[in-house]
């Protein structure tokens, strides 16, 4: 089974920081790569799809990259609603596998 | 904007079987382009995929669930559902259902419906 490793566990920035989460894959997963946000009590929210695409309706503060094993989501400039969990996922055709989660706080 | 919406009991007896309905506004339910997942979260712990159901009916489930886990669905209803068998304590969590798609994954969610196993 493909295991999604994300990094960090928790991190603390302020309004307007520019901040990157990472995910890693167990083995290769070409783009099949997803991110959500989930904020307390709320379902989670596409955010990116196939490593890189914004999901419409997403601000452009928010982007992803890579590819094969490693993967990043970097927001450019927080916002004070920006302030959740994210999530990656690898989705693929037999299954779909979640990061642990990266809760984002407000330092 | 299409809704989906988890019902089912909130309380379940360990031992016994889980059963949740997921119901889809829309006709998407039948489209080929979508297939239909659950996915579980317990209190203050990450997201667990449980497994998915393809309009054809054909299935893919969590292999750390697989045994316990059966998924169907009734697309004239417009509904899904889930059913996990032999529940313990460890099952009790916020269960999501959620349309997937093979490019974008899982795009729209439900609002989730709190289950809890215990005697």
């Amino acid at each position: 089974d493909i295991q999604m490793t994300q990094s960090p566990s928790t991190l603390s920035a302020s309004v307007g920081d520019r901040v990157t989460i990472t995910c890693r894959a167990s083995q290769t997963i070409n783009n099949w790569l997803a991110w959500y946000q989930q904020r307390p009590g709320k379902a989670p929210k596409l955010l990116i799809y196939e490593a890189s695409t914004l999901q419409s309706g997403v601000p452009s503060r928010f982007s992803g990259s890579g590819s094969g094993t490693e993967f990043t989501l970097t927001i450019s400039s927080l916002q004070p609603d920006d302030f959740a969990t994210f999530y990656c996922q690898h989705y693929s055709g037999l299954s779909h596998t979640f990061g642990q989660g990266t809760k984002l706080e407000i330092k | 904007q299409m809704q989906l919406q988890e019902s089912g009991p909130g309380l379940v007896k360990p031992s016994q079987t889980l059963s949740l309905t997921c119901t889809v506004s829309d006709d998407s339910i039948s489209s080929g382009r979508y297939y239909w997942s659950w996915i579980r979260q317990p209190a203050g712990k990450g997201l667990e995929w449980i497994g998915r159901v393809y309009p054809s009916g054909s299935t893919n489930y969590n292999p750390s669930l697989k045994r316990r886990v059966t998924i169907s669905i009734d697309a004239s209803k417009k509904q899904f559902f889930l059913k996990l068998s032999s529940v313990t304590a460890a099952d009790t969590a916020m269960y999501y259902c959620a349309r997937g798609h093979a490019l974008y994954s899982l795009d729209v969610w439900g609002h989730g419906t709190t289950v809890t196993v215990s005697s």
